[in-house]
């Protein structure tokens, strides 16, 4: 089963409009983290977000934030106020439990289109 | 500056042949990731290194060696065993110990293996 899902494969969205990037995890395990990466063409992976399962407010970080919600295990990526250079791949990857030596276990990505 | 750096950028392999990707960081890392990205695909763990002179397997291990000799260098190999190495190949580094910054890994710009 996947532990990470990312169920939209690619998104178009229009220049300075507020973006959503949708991602649902599956683990038994308490301790947990959260994050996601962004990956421009170039290639590189830039870390943008963390959350952990124990956090109990939604982590921003400028104009990423994490609309965390533990009960309906979903952990989404909001982009306020897109821009031309938000366009990239978005990754969603999860350490899952105390000793798995941080592990990260990744999704699929979402391919994000800004239009200008 | 503080960063992790691979070389080449990209590298051409024939039949046959072995090839070593580099990987350095000057962040003081403990830990080392190597991960293979497959087009429109997330990350697969190869090997992972917590400390110097230990190493330990990922998920798709076969066909490829690392070492760890030094804090800062990671390399991999990509043996004659690994009939399909065309792949972006990326090292990530984490500090050691709990937290949201230590349970981060940075990553470096990747490497394009290509088979001739």
């Amino acid at each position: 089963a996947q532990k990470i899902t990312q169920t939209q494969p690619g998104m178009f969205v229009q220049e300075k409009e507020a973006v959503t990037l949708d991602c649902t995890y599956d683990t038994s395990d308490p301790s947990y983290g959260l994050f996601w990466y962004k990956q421009p063409s170039s290639g590189e992976m830039i870390f943008l977000i963390y959350q952990g399962s124990y956090d109990q407010q939604n982590a921003t970080e400028g104009r990423y934030s994490l609309n965390f919600q533990k009960a309906r295990k979903s952990a989404n990526l909001v982009i306020s106020a897109s821009q031309l250079g938000d366009s990239a791949m978005y990754f969603c990857a999860m350490r899952e439990g105390r000793d798995s030596n941080y592990q990260l276990i990744w999704g699929a990505g979402t391919k994000l289109i800004i239009k200008p | 500056d503080g960063g992790i750096t691979q070389s080449p950028k990209y590298l051409f392999r024939k039949e046959g042949q072995n090839v070593t990707l580099s990987c350095e960081q000057n962040l003081n890392h403990d830990a080392m990731y190597w991960y293979r990205q497959d087009p429109g695909q997330g990350l697969r763990l190869i090997y992972y290194s917590q400390i110097v002179n230990d190493f330990q397997k990922g998920d798709i291990a076969e066909g490829y060696s690392v070492s760890r000799e030094k804090k800062e260098s990671f390399p991999l190999t990509v043996t004659s065993a690994q009939k399909n190495p065309t792949a972006f190949y990326l090292c990530a580094s984490r500090a050691s110990g709990r937290g949201p910054t230590r349970e981060t890994q940075y990553f470096g710009p990747g490497t394009r293996l290509l088979v001739l």
